[in-house]
C-alpha cells in the first residue's frame, strides 16, 4: 500500500497561512492525492484533491511537487474552526481504490 | 438536505451481545463504506459495498457483518465475535465506487461511538 508521511502536529496563529506537508515517495503515476480533515468527534470531510497540477477551491489550495513525491495543503487564512486532524491520502488502482488513512496532522490554531 | 445519517450517536454493548449500527444516505450514491477509528488513530476499512446486494470485506472484517438490501441503507452488525468493539464507527458513501477512479469523494456520516459495558 502506498504510504504517506505527515508531521504528527502543527500549530498556527489565527488569520495566518498554514502549510501542511505530506510526503508520498512511493506514489504511482495514477494515484490521486486527496486531503480530508476531521474535526473532533465528527466524521472526516473532503478538502481537496489533485493529480499533477496545483488545485484551488474555496477551502484550500493543494501544491503538488513536480516529481509528485510530496504535496502541501495550504490554508490561506487559518480560523479557529480549521483546528482539526488533516489526512493526506493516496487513492488509485494500487490501493484497490480504498482510502488508506494514516495518523494525519493535528492542527491547532491559536487566537 | 442530502446527507448521511448514523444512529445512534452512542451505543452500549453488553458482553456476548450483537448490536447493529444504522447508516442511511439520501445522496443516491451507489457505494457505501464502514470504517472503524480507535483513539488517536486513522480510519480502518471494515466493509464496503459497491452496489445493492453486494459487499466486500475490508481490512478488519472479522467480528462484523453487513447487509445491503436497499441502496439507501448499509447497516453494520458488531457480533459477539468482535472481542474489542469499543471504537468510533463511521459510515461513508460515494457516487461511484472509488475503485473506478482516483477522483471519487467520500461523504461521511457523524459517527456512532460504541462502548462496552
Amino acid at each position: 500500500d502506498a504510504k504517506t508521511t505527515q508531521p504528527n502536529s502543527m500549530e498556527s496563529n489565527e488569520e495566518e497561512p498554514v502549510h501542511l506537508p505530506c510526503n508520498h515517495s512511493t506514489i504511482s503515476g495514477t494515484d490521486y492525492i486527496h486531503w480530508y480533515r476531521q474535526l473532533p468527534s465528527q466524521g472526516p470531510e473532503y478538502v481537496i484533491h489533485g493529480l499533477t497540477s496545483n488545485v484551488n477551491n474555496r477551502m484550500a489550495s493543494l501544491a503538488i511537487a513536480e516529481d509528485r513525491k510530496s504535496s502541501t495543503l495550504i490554508l490561506h487564512r487559518a480560523t479557529l474552526r480549521d483546528a482539526a486532524v488533516y489526512y493526506c491520502i493516496l487513492i488509485g488502482y494500487n490501493q484497490g481504490g480504498k482510502l488508506i488513512f494514516g495518523q494525519g496532522t493535528e492542527l491547532s490554531v491559536k487566537p | 438536505d442530502g446527507g448521511i445519517t448514523q444512529s445512534p450517536k452512542y451505543l452500549f454493548r453488553k458482553e456476548g451481545q450483537n448490536v447493529t449500527l444504522s447508516c442511511e444516505q439520501n445522496l443516491n450514491h451507489d457505494a457505501m463504506y464502514w470504517y472503524r477509528q480507535d483513539p488517536g488513530q486513522g480510519l480502518r476499512l471494515i466493509y464496503y459495498s459497491q452496489i445493492v446486494n453486494d459487499f466486500q470485506k475490508g481490512d478488519i472484517a472479522e467480528g462484523y457483518s453487513v447487509s445491503r438490501e436497499k441502496k439507501e441503507s448499509f447497516p453494520l452488525t458488531v457480533t459477539s465475535a468482535q472481542k474489542n468493539p469499543t471504537a468510533f464507527y463511521l459510515c461513508a458513501s460515494s457516487i461511484d465506487p472509488i475503485l473506478t477512479s482516483g477522483q471519487e469523494t467520500q461523504y461521511f456520516g457523524p459517527g456512532t461511538r460504541l462502548l462496552v459495558l
